[in-house]
């Protein structure tokens, strides 16, 4: 069983498009973290989220926190190519124990 | 130095052959992982190296011998794998001695392997 499930698995949008990416999990997590993993890349840390309700920018990147630090989401507006990559969702549950999500493949075509 | 190093970017071995995949990170940090990755999926934990003792192996078969020669090096010796191991393996670190929510993973480039 999959602690943290994202949807949609995979994505294919035009430049310019809005998207949002979704991690779920039926869990509390003292903390969400978003990576991006670009192709022949290791993944790289774009944010942690801590508090619920939470929402953080990072450029074009929103990403916010539910409530009941359950979910989380990652929406891009107006993608680029350079958005494309593998993007992940992980956190920590009460126990410390350290889970990836189930990834979310984005390509963004020029 | 916010990097970890991995060598090298890509392998191609046989199922006799061994071979090794090192890793080093020069930021201080006290835990060190490794981490198998399929293409477009998450990667899945196999080692974790806290203060440079073995904490966490998931179960992972014996054919994957990690090494930890001192903290800022992380080998994983490789024998009589199976085209099935075929995959990204990712060396990681982190600051705390063993991973602990909001603790930032830093991330290798990781080596390409394939098996024949």
């Amino acid at each position: 069983t999959q602690l943290l499930e994202q949807s949609p698995q995979f994505l294919s949008i035009q430049e310019g498009e809005n998207l949002t990416v979704y991690c779920n999990s039926s869990s509390v997590f003292s903390s969400l973290q978003w990576y991006r993993q670009e192709p022949g890349e290791g993944p790289v840390l774009l944010v942690t989220v801590v508090t619920g309700g939470e929402v953080k920018k990072l450029k074009r990147l929103t990403f916010q926190f539910g409530d009941a630090r359950k979910d989380s989401s990652l929406h891009i507006t107006a993608a680029q190519p350079g958005d494309t990559g593998l993007y992940l969702c992980a956190g920590a549950d009460a126990g410390n124990q350290f889970y990836f999500g189930t990834g979310t493949s984005l390509t963004v075509i020029p | 130095d916010t990097e970890v190093t991995q060598t090298p970017k890509h392998l191609v071995m046989g199922m006799t052959n061994k071979k090794s995949l090192k890793c080093e990170q020069h930021m201080g940090h006290r835990a060190m992982y490794w981490y198998k990755q399929k293409a477009k999926k998450p990667p899945e934990l196999m080692f974790v190296y806290s203060y440079e003792k073995l904490s966490i192996n998931e179960s992972v078969p014996s054919r994957f011998s990690p090494e930890c020669p001192n903290s800022s090096l992380l080998n994983l010796h490789l024998h009589a794998l199976q085209p099935e191991d075929s995959a990204l393996y990712l060396c990681a670190s982190s600051q705390a001695g063993l991973y602990r929510a909001n603790e930032k993973l830093f991330f290798g480039s990781g080596t390409q392997l394939s098996v024949l």
